[in-house]
């Protein structure tokens, strides 16, 4: 299985300020034939079902915010959020889809400062 | 709009079986796969399963590979997660994901999600 990895584990922004989550592969997730990242990257606020933000690599779901933007590419990815509002605290999961066993990043726990 | 609506989950004595259900509205179910990923209490994400438009394609981690069976009724909209011989560690919310759609098929990234379905193995 590919293992993902993020880092940090958790991380404290003050409003306004950017946030960056870096998430890394042990094995590239670029498919060479089509040139495409199979990342995704899913927000979970407490309490609630993670949602889709970014598939991949870089294309935001429909309805996520610019702020948002996912980037990185073969073994190493970044999600950043531009500017940080209070909305936004939550737990941040990577995801790879290159192999159908997919594997999750062990999560990102995002607070404000 | 997209609604996911799991249910099933309960307290079940180790070494039990469940059937957790997922029932779909808002979109055309016969043409996504379907997963179900489940969460620990407190803890990350782990994949549990996926089918296939047809359910001909069914897709398990070595964790419950031989244990779970996902099935899909297109002519339901609905799909199931059969899980045997329970252990405390399959203890988790249950969520149900459709499965992204892209250029010749499915794209195994998820979303929406369901609001989950607890299930708790403990004698």
């Amino acid at each position: 299985d590919i293992a993902m990895t993020q880092s940090p584990d958790s991380l404290a922004v003050s409003l306004g300020e950017r946030a960056t989550i870096n998430c890394k592969s042990s094995q590239s997730i670029l498919y060479n034939s089509n040139k495409k990242n199979y990342l995704a990257w899913y927000q979970q606020k407490p309490g609630q079902p993670p949602k889709l933000l970014i598939y991949w690599a870089s294309t935001r779901e429909s309805g996520v915010p610019d702020r948002f933007r996912g980037s990185g590419s073969g073994t190493d990815f970044t999600l950043t959020i531009s500017s940080l509002q209070a909305e936004d605290v939550a737990v941040y999961y990577c995801q790879q889809y290159y192999t159908t066993s997919v594997t999750f990043g062990q999560g990102t726990k995002l607070e404000i400062k | 709009e997209v609604q996911l609506l799991e249910s099933g989950g309960t307290l079940v004595q180790p070494g039990g079986s469940l059937r957790l259900s997922c029932a779909a509205s808002g979109f055309m179910f016969s043409k996504y796969g379907m997963a179900w990923v489940r969460q620990a209490p407190g803890k990350g994400l782990e994949w549990v399963s996926t089918i296939s438009i047809t359910g001909n394609g069914t897709y398990y981690p070595g964790s419950v590979k031989g244990r779970f069976t996902v099935s899909r009724d297109n002519s339901k909209n609905t799909v199931f997660l059969q899980m045997n011989s329970l252990r405390a560690e399959d203890t988790a919310t249950y969520y149900c994901a459709r499965v992204g759609a892209c250029s010749g098929g499915s794209c195994f990234w998820f979303g929406p999600w369901g609001q989950g379905t607890l299930v708790t193995v403990s004698s």
